[in-house]
């Protein structure tokens, strides 16, 4: 199974809003509202953001939001913070019965 | 409060076989699926494999069926993830973590990881 598609890299300014898409098919993001996100700061394990496309959990900030449209995923970061500045990768479950990850964007915070 | 530690660093040569570990605590062990998820070096996150502690039924990615095997001893909380012989290709660190709700959920928490170096 191939990797959902995420863009290489996003980046914003202090307090901007960025979103960062995730593209998968009609057997994994367009098939299940299953799809989480996950923040990796270097040389860190990675760390729980969004689950079940829209749900955060309560270690997560305020500022981060998920959602979906068709096979394409969501995340968005309001108010832009330096502590921001991360790895971010998608998941989802597929009709395998297994997860694929997305290929991972970096975020910059300019 | 609910954590996995995971073994620790491991140097490897080719053909060699490893197991690493994945010990949970601060939850009942059994009732959760742990996965294992690899990242090559500068690389992103790839789903391995799952396994249900209770019964040691387990799950792989195609990209890892017959590459590695997942197992689990509920008696010690513990779950492993093994090669039989090891190649270069092998290098990562890997990651362990909790499917929080079953088997189409979320991973978390995760492990801090360990990493496994194979020379050649």
């Amino acid at each position: 199974q191939s990797a959902l598609t995420q863009p290489a890299s996003v980046s914003g300014s202090p307090g901007q809003s960025i979103t960062i898409s995730c593209t998968g098919t009609s057997r994994d993001v367009g098939a299940f509202d299953y799809v989480s996100w996950y923040q990796q700061h270097p040389g860190k394990a990675p760390k729980l953001m969004i689950y079940e496309v829209s749900h955060r959990p309560s270690g997560a900030s305020h500022r981060f939001s998920g959602s979906k449209s068709g096979n394409t995923a969501s995340l968005t970061i309001s108010g832009l913070q330096v502590e921001d500045e991360a790895d971010y990768y998608c998941t989802s479950y597929t009709s395998s019965s297994s997860c694929v990850f997305g290929t991972g964007t970096k975020v910059t915070v300019l | 409060e609910v954590q996995l530690v995971q073994s620790g660093a491991e140097a490897k040569k080719s053909g060699e076989s490893l197991k690493i570990s994945c010990k949970g605590s601060g939850y009942r062990f059994t009732t959760y699926w742990i996965g294992w998820v690899r990242q090559m070096p500068g690389k992103g996150l790839e789903w391995m494999g799952i396994i249900d502690p209770s019964d040691s039924q387990a799950r792989y990615s195609p990209s890892f069926q017959g590459q590695v095997s997942i197992s689990a001893d509920k008696s010690i909380s513990t779950a492993y993830l093994q090669w039989t012989s090891l190649k270069a290709s092998d290098s990562a660190m890997y990651y362990c973590a909790r499917l929080a709700a079953g088997t189409t959920s979320w991973f978390d928490p995760w492990g801090q990881g360990t990493l496994v170096t194979v020379s050649s």
